[in-house]
């Protein structure tokens, strides 16, 4: 199985501040034939469901704010999440659907101060 | 619009087997690369997949849960389904389901499920 790493476990940031969230993995989410890497982010704020962030690790879906940014390749990835607003209050999972089983790592934390 | 909504018994006893729905709109689950997975969150914690259902029938489970489950669809009703036996306090959770094109789109808004005697 695929271990996912992430981060620090919890940070703490001011509004206006950026914020780096990590992502590693065991083993290469970069698949040659279509050079993607098969991972994703998702926010889920307190009392609500999981939503999407990133796809292909750099891609944002439709509707996300640019402040976040998606980035690495192979087995290192970060969440940067810049100008942090008070709304960012969550916690952040990545997750790797480059084989099975998927898995999800353990999340970070992001409070603000 | 897509929507998903999940629905499951609630509590259930040890050893029972756990049955639950997941009823979507917006999308079809005949439609070339779709997918519908089944994520679970004990509370406080954080997300566990279990497993994925695809257009073509496709099934993939997580083998932490040792062969407990099985999952299958509906396309005619737009329904997937996921069985868990043998339950125990382990299996407390919010079960998730989620439409899965490259990752995890559109989710639904959970079901809590509690295992307890």
């Amino acid at each position: 199985d695929i271990a996912i790493t992430q981060s620090p476990s919890s940070v703490a940031v001011s509004v206006g501040e950026t914020v780096t969230l990590s992502c590693k993995s065991s083993q290469s989410l970069l698949y040659s034939e279509n050079n993607k890497d098969y991972l994703g982010w998702y926010q889920q704020k307190p009392g609500q469901t999981p939503k999407p962030l990133i796809y292909w690790a750099t891609n944002r879906h439709t509707g996300v704010p640019d402040r976040f940014t998606g980035s690495g390749s192979g087995t290192d990835f970060t969440l940067i999440i810049s100008s942090v607003q008070a709304e960012d209050l969550a916690d952040y999972y990545c997750e790797q659907y480059f084989v099975y089983p998927l898995t999800f790592g353990s999340g970070t934390k992001l409070e603000i101060k | 619009q897509v929507t998903l909504k999940e629905s499951g018994p609630g509590i259930l006893q040890p050893s029972q087997t756990l049955s639950l729905t997941c009823t979507f709109s917006g999308f079809s689950l005949s439609t070339y690369g779709m997918g519908v997975g089944w994520i679970r969150q004990p509370s406080g914690k954080g997300l566990e997949w279990l497993a994925n259902i695809w257009w073509d029938d496709d099934k993939y489970y997580n083998p932490s849960l040792k062969n407990r489950l099985t999952i299958s669809k509906d396309t005619s009703n737009n329904q997937a389904f996921l069985k868990i036996t043998n339950v125990d306090t382990a299996d407390t959770a919010t079960y998730y389901c989620a439409r899965r094109g490259i990752t995890l789109d559109y989710w639904g808004q959970g079901v809590m499920v509690t295992v307890s005697s």
